[in-house]
């Protein structure tokens, strides 16, 4: 079965500071990949995607992701983070073929200090 | 720009009440979706819905939940006789195929007392 791990739960950086946010799945064969992002009370935006071709990814906001098929990761990157960048990151799989759901991991909570 | 909407954005309901969770997918999409996020945990895919019919369902989406498309444009979740466990935020979300990027609503906070 499919799965997602975020092996962190929450992380801290400091504006301005890089950063990496964790992302492991679990497919048979490649999968789509997403990274989405919830500010509080908010809704689910999409930052950036993952289908093919290209490993690394731009986004929204600043953001990039890389696809690293040998270690089954999709990272999420920032070179210079901003205090506004204070969400909860969520990653996700899909089936790259004629499942629709996507399957989401549990999440990292971002907290920027200045 | 197009966007998923949801009404409403908070419903409360007695234990054992029927609800009816309401979605306006964008236009042109041909895949939608509901989600649910429990308080502090992680967003679960409850069903999708294409062609007029439901084309996966999570263990979760049992005999309590049912989805129609209506008319032309909305989309909704009807959960009977809910219980305290169901409270959560439902997301709907709409996608234009298969594996897509799904594009979410604001939700809806379901809380049952």
């Amino acid at each position: 079965a499919q799965s997602v791990t975020q092996p962190d739960i929450h992380i801290t950086v400091s504006e301005g500071a890089s950063l990496e946010l964790r992302c492991n799945y679990s497919y048979g064969a490649t999968p789509y990949l997403f990274w989405y992002v919830q500010s509080p009370g908010q809704g689910l935006q999409l930052l950036l995607k993952y289908f093919s071709g290209d490993t690394l990814v731009q986004g929204i906001k600043g953001f990039e992701a890389e696809f690293k098929r040998s270690q089954s990761s999709f990272n999420l990157r920032k070179p210079s983070v901003h205090w506004s960048d204070a969400a909860e990151y969520f990653c996700a799989v899909a089936h790259n073929q004629a499942g629709t759901a996507l399957i989401f991991g549990k999440g990292t909570t971002l907290s920027v200090s200045s | 720009e197009p966007e998923v909407t949801q009404t409403p954005s908070h419903q409360v309901t007695q234990m054992g009440q029927e609800v009816i969770l309401r979605c306006v997918p964008i236009s042109n999409h041909l895949y939608f979706y509901w989600y649910r996020q429990i308080l502090g945990q992680k967003v679960e895919f409850l069903v999708s819905f294409y062609n007029n019919e439901i084309s996966e369902k999570s263990e979760i989406f049992d005999d309590q939940f049912s989805v129609e498309r209506p008319d032309g444009s909305n989309f909704t979740l009807k959960i009977r006789s809910t219980k305290l466990e169901d409270s959560a935020m439902y997301f709907c979300a709409s996608s234009e195929r298969a594996g897509g990027e799904a594009f979410f609503g604001q939700g809806t906070r379901l809380t049952v007392v």
